[in-house]
């Protein structure tokens, strides 16, 4: 398997912009996570979904922030308008079973201007 | 809210050196993971305990419920072990991090 996959890897932007982050889970996989990794707060889960029902959302800053899993081979993480305080590395990462080891994506970098 | 505290934060040792690097944590949880983020921000899972002990190759992980602690060890350290060590608990109200152990293996 290729792994948890992330798309893109790097995304620069302008503040009010819409952003999309994209994942594809390992195959097989019934949980998927989303975490932001700042210097300032560490890693933080986002969100996460199982059998693409979102379980947990409480992790989620505002509104301008918003999570979808469609199929069981895809899920975004949406933020609109985009601010510069939203800069961070955005991981995303899957498992078995939810208190399973998780495997994590690459990672996206998203610098907001 | 659970309280996850890391020690050291950073740690810098000569190749060889037995390493530990410890986890506390303030609410009861189901499990406990180590993961390994390389200096390219890479995230690697190493353990998932929920009690006891468990060993990989040159990595052994421990857990004492009761104290609400576990740490990590590393034998025959090399400079490949260089990276950020970072503690998250599973409980209540998701996963909590901690803040990480930057640790450094000089050759």
């Amino acid at each position: 398997d290729a792994g948890v996959i992330q798309s893109p890897r790097h995304e620069v932007t302008e503040m009010g912009q819409e952003v999309t982050l994209r994942c594809k889970p390992i195959s097989g996989h019934d949980y998927l996570f989303w975490y932001r990794q700042t210097m300032m707060r560490g890693l933080e889960l986002l969100i996460y979904f199982n059998n693409n029902v979102p379980i947990d959302d409480s992790g989620m800053p505002e509104d301008r922030f918003s999570a979808k899993m469609p199929n069981a081979s895809f899920s975004t993480l949406k933020i609109q308008p985009s601010e510069p305080r939203d800069s961070a590395v955005y991981f995303c990462a899957s498992s078995l079973w939810g208190a399973d080891t998780q495997y994590f994506g690459p990672g996206t970098r998203l610098t907001v201007l | 809210k659970n309280e996850v505290e890391q020690s050291p934060q950073n740690l810098t040792a000569q190749e060889g050196e037995f390493i530990t690097i410890n986890c506390s944590y303030s609410v009861g949880i189901s499990a406990l993971h180590w993961l390994q983020q390389h200096p390219g921000g890479g995230i690697v899972s190493l353990f998932m305990l929920s009690s006891g002990k468990k060993k990989h190759g040159r990595l052994i992980a421990t857990i004492n419920i009761q104290e609400k602690h576990s740490s990590l060890h590393i034998t025959a350290s090399h400079p490949r072990d260089s990276a950020v060590y970072i503690c998250a608990v599973a409980g209540a109200d998701g996963l909590t991090f901690g803040k990480g152990t930057h640790l450094i293996i000089q050759p």
